[in-house]
C-alpha cells in the first residue's frame, strides 16, 4: 500500500510561476523526504524533513510538514523549464529503514 | 567508484532464469535498499538492510532475495524470473534515518 500520496498527479505551469505539490501519509513517521526524477534517470534527493521539524528551505525549495494532518508540501518558487521532472515524497517509519514512496507528481514547466 | 553503482545497466531475461542484480556503494553507509519502479509509478521497497549481516522485507519481497555479506555490496537475486518482474530496479544507501542516495538503476525485461 502506498503511504505517501501526492497531488496533483500532474501539474503544468509557465516559467516563473510557483509550483506546489502535496503529499499525504497514513502512519507515524521518522522523516519525510522529497526526491526529483528526470525521465529515465535515477532519483535525486531534494530535502529531508524530520518529524519534529515544521519547515525547511533549500534554495528555491520550501518544504512544510504538518504531522497532525499527516501531510507535507513542496513549493518550488520561480520555476524554470529545467525543473520539469517527476517529484516524489517518501516516508520513513520510526525505525528509520522502511521507506514508502508515493506515486509522484509530474511537473511540466513551459518556457 | 564514486557513490553507488549498479550492474548491469539493462538486461533481457527469459522467464524461469536466475538473475542477480549487483549494487555497490563506497560511502560506508550502514543502510542499503532495493526498490522497483514500474512505468508511471513511484518506487516500492523490495528488501532493505540496516547493517552488514542483517536484511529485512519491504513492501514487495516475494520472488526476490538479498544478502549483505559486507558493508559495500547488496546484491538482489531473482531465483526464477517471471514477466511481472519486468521493471526498473534501483539500489540506494544511507546512514540510518537519513538521506538516501540512489544508483542509476537497472532496466530488467523478463520475457
Amino acid at each position: 500500500s502506498q503511504q505517501g500520496e501526492e497531488d496533483p498527479q500532474a501539474l503544468s505551469i509557465q516559467e516563473g510561476e510557483n509550483a506546489t505539490m502535496n503529499c499525504s501519509y497514513k502512519t507515524s513517521i521518522n522523516n519525510l523526504q522529497w526526491y526529483r526524477q528526470n525521465s529515465g534517470r535515477g532519483l535525486v534527493h531534494l530535502i529531508l524533513i524530520r518529524s519534529n521539524e515544521r519547515e525547511k528551505h533549500s534554495g528555491r525549495l520550501r518544504v512544510t510538514l504538518d504531522t497532525s494532518k499527516k501531510s507535507s508540501s513542496l513549493l518550488i518558487t520561480a520555476s524554470r523549464a529545467a525543473d520539469t521532472a517527476s517529484y516524489f515524497c517518501a516516508t520513513q517509519n520510526t525505525g528509520g529503514f522502511k521507506t514508502i514512496f508515493g506515486a509522484g507528481t509530474r511537473l511540466f514547466v513551459k518556457a | 567508484i564514486a557513490g553507488i553503482t549498479q550492474a548491469p545497466t539493462s538486461q533481457i531475461l527469459a522467464a524461469g532464469r536466475r538473475m542477480t542484480l549487483r549494487c555497490t556503494q563506497d560511502m560506508r553507509h550502514n543502510a542499503m535498499y532495493w526498490y522497483r519502479q514500474d512505468l508511471g509509478l513511484g518506487l516500492r521497497l523490495i528488501h532493505y538492510s540496516n547493517t552488514a549481516g542483517t536484511t529485512g522485507k519491504g513492501e514487495v519481497p516475494d520472488g526476490y532475495s538479498v544478502s549483505r555479506a559486507n558493508t559495500d555490496d547488496f546484491p538482489l537475486t531473482l531465483a526464477s524470473a517471471v514477466p511481472s518482474q519486468t521493471s526498473v530496479y534501483f539500489c540506494a544507501s544511507s546512514a540510518p534515518g537519513d538521506t538516501q542516495y540512489f544508483g542509476p538503476g537497472t532496466r530488467l525485461t523478463v520475457l
